[in-house]
């Protein structure tokens, strides 16, 4: 168990529609990280928020948001959805955002997104 | 092209076989992680390597960074049934974000 929780596991929805994925970090970790994996492009970088603020874009859809509240968790946001966002969505947090040279980052079990 | 190549993409071998798996760019890099993944769960970290030509073990892993810090190599010895899972090199790019590899994908049979 790494610490970080996201809920829900797994989500069926339609095109078109709207969903929110929900992810808390350890205590004590500032950082929040989105990931996308998918089969043919792996695991991507999405954003990361640092104590609220938006810190790093990946590539991330114009239809994708995401935020971090002032008690830490956070929240990506998948509007207008097509086949193709159908993966999974991991979040992962850490203590620190940047500045070293390396930074480890525990992950959540992951939402798997179907979209039908 | 991806920053970070991973080989094989896929490994099928019997319990008890030693293997390697590799993980390969072009790019010079200040630090690499190795992350295991299985079915269902996120990416756990299993070693951070820095310094060119480092050798790390964890019980039957082995992992070594490149002299030149631009390539990585997973060595695991007498593999068993629980080394089963997604083998993932990551860069840390700029500052916080990781770049991930595509990945092993090891299969271990009894």
């Amino acid at each position: 168990d790494s610490g970080v929780t996201q809920t829900p596991k797994h989500l069926i929805t339609a095109t078109g529609q709207r969903v929110t994925l929900r992810c808390s970090p350890r205590s004590g970790d500032l950082s929040v990280y989105w990931y996308q994996q998918s089969l043919d492009q792996g695991l991507q970088f999405l954003i990361q928020y640092y104590n609220g603020e938006e810190r790093a874009k990946g590539n991330i859809l114009e239809r994708f948001s995401a935020q971090q509240f002032p008690d830490l968790h956070s929240e990506l946001n998948l509007s207008s959805l097509e086949l193709g966002d159908s993966a999974l969505y991991f979040c992962a947090s850490s203590v620190v955002g940047s500045g070293i040279a390396y930074n480890e980052q525990f992950f959540g079990p992951g939402t798997r997104l179907t979209v039908l | 092209t991806q920053l970070l190549e991973q080989s094989p993409q896929f490994l099928s071998i019997q319990e008890g076989e030693n293997l390697t798996v590799y993980c390969n760019s072009s790019s010079v890099f200040s630090s690499l992680q190795w992350y295991r993944q299985e079915p269902g769960e996120g990416p756990v970290l299993l070693v951070t390597v820095v310094t060119g030509g480092e050798v790390k073990k964890l019980k039957r892993l082995t992992f070594q960074f490149g002299d030149a810090r631009k390539d990585s190599s997973l060595h695991i010895t007498a593999a068993q049934p629980g080394d089963t899972g997604l083998y993932l090199c990551a860069v840390n790019n700029q500052g916080g974000k990781l770049i991930f590899g595509q990945g092993t994908e090891l299969s271990v049979k009894p």
